[in-house]
């Protein structure tokens, strides 16, 4: 799978967004682009995820380069409990392939403090 | 939406004893399950995958004598750390998505926090 480049930390004000960025040069074709966060002492939570076109969702919007190199992360209202550690990370995936290749490759990820 | 449940959500033991860790997926079938582990300060590393019905499949470095997998049921895969030593202390997290060929996202238990003393 592709290798993800974030930024280590960063901070953001209540209730503006929040928009975490993600190098991923090397993304093949069929690599899809993942977001997930951990909040501390949690499980990661899957928020978003998408190929080549941007998605959103409830959560936040992925927003996807043309060439697909990089992407951006948007949490749209910034709050308190979106403090957390969030991974970009890219995930091989074809039809037919069964889940096994399916498993994710968690890298260092950006550390979001929301401050009030 | 899928929901992965995870059995205890923190275990203490003593050294040299063995520890079981359960995951299920409480409104779905999983074919394939993962087993993850993230120590302090770090981002999880995956240790194996779990297959139902057959063997898991180790990632390199982790001793599947040491870390037993079963995964007897489409909703049930456990962890058994045998031997437990102070250094088995960690954060065990499994992950499971509906699969069989799907590009449907991975979700994860809340995880096990083993201390051993």
């Amino acid at each position: 799978d592709a290798k993800t480049t974030q930024p280590t930390s960063m901070d953001c004000a209540e209730g503006r967004a929040a928009n975490l960025p993600c190098n991923h040069s090397t993304i093949s074709g069929n690599e899809y682009v993942y977001w997930y966060r951990q909040i501390h002492s949690q499980g990661p939570q899957y928020i978003i995820h998408g190929l080549k076109n941007n998605e959103t969702n409830e959560m936040a919007s992925l927003i996807i380069t043309e060439d697909r190199k990089s992407s951006t992360l948007i949490l749209p209202h910034a709050t308190l409990r979106d403090t957390a550690v969030y991974y970009c990370i890219v995930r091989w995936w074809a039809p037919g392939v069964k889940a096994a290749g399916n498993k994710l490759t968690f890298g260092g990820g950006t550390r979001v403090l929301v401050k009030p | 939406g899928a929901v992965v449940s995870q059995h205890p959500s923190w275990v203490i033991c003593k050294s040299g004893t063995s520890v079981k860790i359960e995951c299920r997926s409480l409104d779905f079938q999983a074919t394939t399950m993962f087993w993850y582990r993230q120590f302090p300060k770090q981002s999880l590393m995956l240790m194996a995958t779990s297959n139902e019905g057959s063997k898991a499949t180790y990632e390199q470095g982790v001793e599947k004598d040491k870390f037993l997998i079963n995964h007897a049921s489409l909703t049930l895969s456990t962890l058994t750390v045998t031997s437990a030593h102070p250094e088995d202390s960690s954060f065990y997290i499994c992950s499971a998505s509906r699969g069989g060929g799907t590009n449907s996202p991975l979700h994860f238990g809340n995880g096990t926090r083993l201390t051993v003393t």
